[in-house]
């Protein structure tokens, strides 16, 4: 299966201040994904990266509060913009690949807001 | 997208019990994929199902894909201290494209 390295592992940042969190999969996938996971809760879709246009976003998150880039089959970032403390959680990227017998996940990024 | 409801929330249980836990859905799914999540970690693919009926086993976790196609369980026999963790079941959403529904989770403890 793929390997993914989701990076930064985890961050304390100030109220107003943006993060951008890179994946980075070891071989190239069709579909690559956003989820965010909040304290002590189940994980929800936040959008899939498309490769080479906009992403696609779920109900309730917006292009401007988590602007998503996919430049390549191999990578992708997801930027959570003008944080608040509500916005402490986990984000994990998700990706498939053809033939996979499910979805891969990176470790993480555990963001706190302060 | 399609709710996945998943029960028990929680359980404690002494090392060597055997655990079940459970997912249904007011929709079809047309595949059921099992995960465990360690803290700090993403989840993890436990096993996955494809087929209406399928019975699938990995050592001692035992997983079912319901004839209904709206629910599925997994079992774990002989719990040890390393099953702790949180178990969630999944299943690809028809509004999301190939993104995963995911249940609430069970959280799993187990003393020894």
């Amino acid at each position: 299966s793929a390997v993914i390295s989701q990076k930064p592992s985890r961050d304390i940042c100030q109220r107003g201040t943006s993060l951008t969190i890179q994946c980075q999969v070891d071989s190239q996938v069709t579909m690559m994904f956003w989820y965010r996971q909040q304290p002590g809760q189940s994980l929800t879709l936040i959008a899939t990266a498309n490769q080479g246009s906009e992403a696609t976003y779920e109900s309730g998150f917006v292009i401007d509060k988590f602007p998503i880039s996919r430049p390549n089959l191999t990578f992708s970032t997801l930027t959570v913009s003008n944080m608040s403390p509500e916005d402490s959680s986990i984000y994990l990227c998700s990706v498939i690949t053809t033939g996979e017998s499910g979805y891969t996940f990176g470790s993480g990024t555990r963001l706190t807001v302060v | 997208g399609q709710q996945l409801n998943q029960s028990p929330q929680s359980m404690f249980i002494q090392e060597g019990e055997d655990v079940s836990m459970n997912c249904t859905s007011s929709s079809i799914f047309n595949t059921w994929l099992w995960y465990k999540q360690d803290p700090g970690e993403g989840p993890v693919l436990l096993i996955a199902l494809y087929k209406a009926g399928e019975l699938t086993s990995n050592g001692r976790l035992t997983a079912q894909f319901g004839i209904t196609r709206k629910d599925s369980f997994l079992n774990i026999s002989a719990s040890i201290p390393s099953d702790v963790g949180i178990y969630f079941c999944a299943g690809p959403s028809s509004n999301s494209g190939y993104a995963l529904n995911f249940g609430k989770g069970t959280s799993l403890l187990v003393t020894p």
